[in-house]
């Protein structure tokens, strides 16, 4: 089944402590993206990968870090958590990053920051 | 920059009845996509339709059709015959593919919340 997984999909932490969600597609799809759910405010893209080893940021990369080792994976890490990074996040694939492209997303991570 | 704008943030339907979700959008570029997903109360993100700017037809798929206008920036979400299961958050969003910043990102309303009731 073509699909895109996160996991945990549930995680409560503390402040300081590192954590990395993991994303993983089986689409062989080229383009990846994290985002990041607010309430009233949508989703906002965090960073995204064009392909293996080519990552930029989106519009809130700051406390994120990720990494695109394989074209499969897409790794969402988080170096020292603060409560303001407490969301649902959600990863994301495509074929390629056009216009005509869907994206389709994983289940979703909810993450809270003590 | 682009900028999607879905200006109700809630709404009750009757069972069985018709509904349209609002979304306007702002973008200078001329080639970009437009999509719609649902996100019922358990989290997860499903694609709905797909809308891209050179597209002659409004696009369909099953219950759920786009109405789109080009000239007034407008790509709103009609869902034919409510059903129970369509109560969730229905988000708009739109790809562009002029500037590099914009480039595979999808650019999202805040969303709709629609409750179907019996």
């Amino acid at each position: 089944e073509a699909q895109v997984t996160q996991n945990p999909r549930y995680l409560i932490t503390v402040t300081g402590k590192k954590l990395t969600v993991t994303c993983s597609q089986n689409m062989n799809h080229e383009y990846m993206s994290w985002y990041r759910q607010d309430p009233g405010l949508g989703l906002r893209q965090i960073y995204y990968s064009m392909n293996v080893e080519v990552t930029d940021k989106g519009d809130v990369p700051e406390g994120y870090k990720v990494s695109r080792k394989e074209k499969r994976n897409f790794p969402l890490i988080l170096e020292s958590p603060s409560p303001n990074q407490t969301s649902l996040y959600f990863c994301a694939s495509s074929l390629a990053g056009g216009p005509t492209d869907t994206q389709y997303f994983g289940p979703g991570t909810r993450l809270t920051v003590l | 920059a682009q900028k999607i704008t879905q200006t109700q943030p809630g709404m009750f339907v009757q069972e069985k009845e018709a509904v349209t979700l609002d979304c306007t959008y702002d973008t200078s570029d001329q080639s970009y996509g437009l999509f719609w997903y649902k996100q019922p109360s358990s989290g997860e993100m499903i694609f709905l339709i797909y809308q891209g700017s050179y597209d002659e037809q409004n696009a369909t798929e099953g219950r759920y059709s786009l109405n789109f206008q080009k000239a007034r920036k407008s790509a709103n979400l009609v869902i034919s015959a409510s059903q129970l299961g369509d109560s969730a958050m229905y988000f708009c969003a739109m790809r562009g593919m002029a500037r590099r910043d914009s480039w595979g990102k999808l650019q999202f309303g805040a969303g709709t919340q629609v409750v179907v009731t019996p």
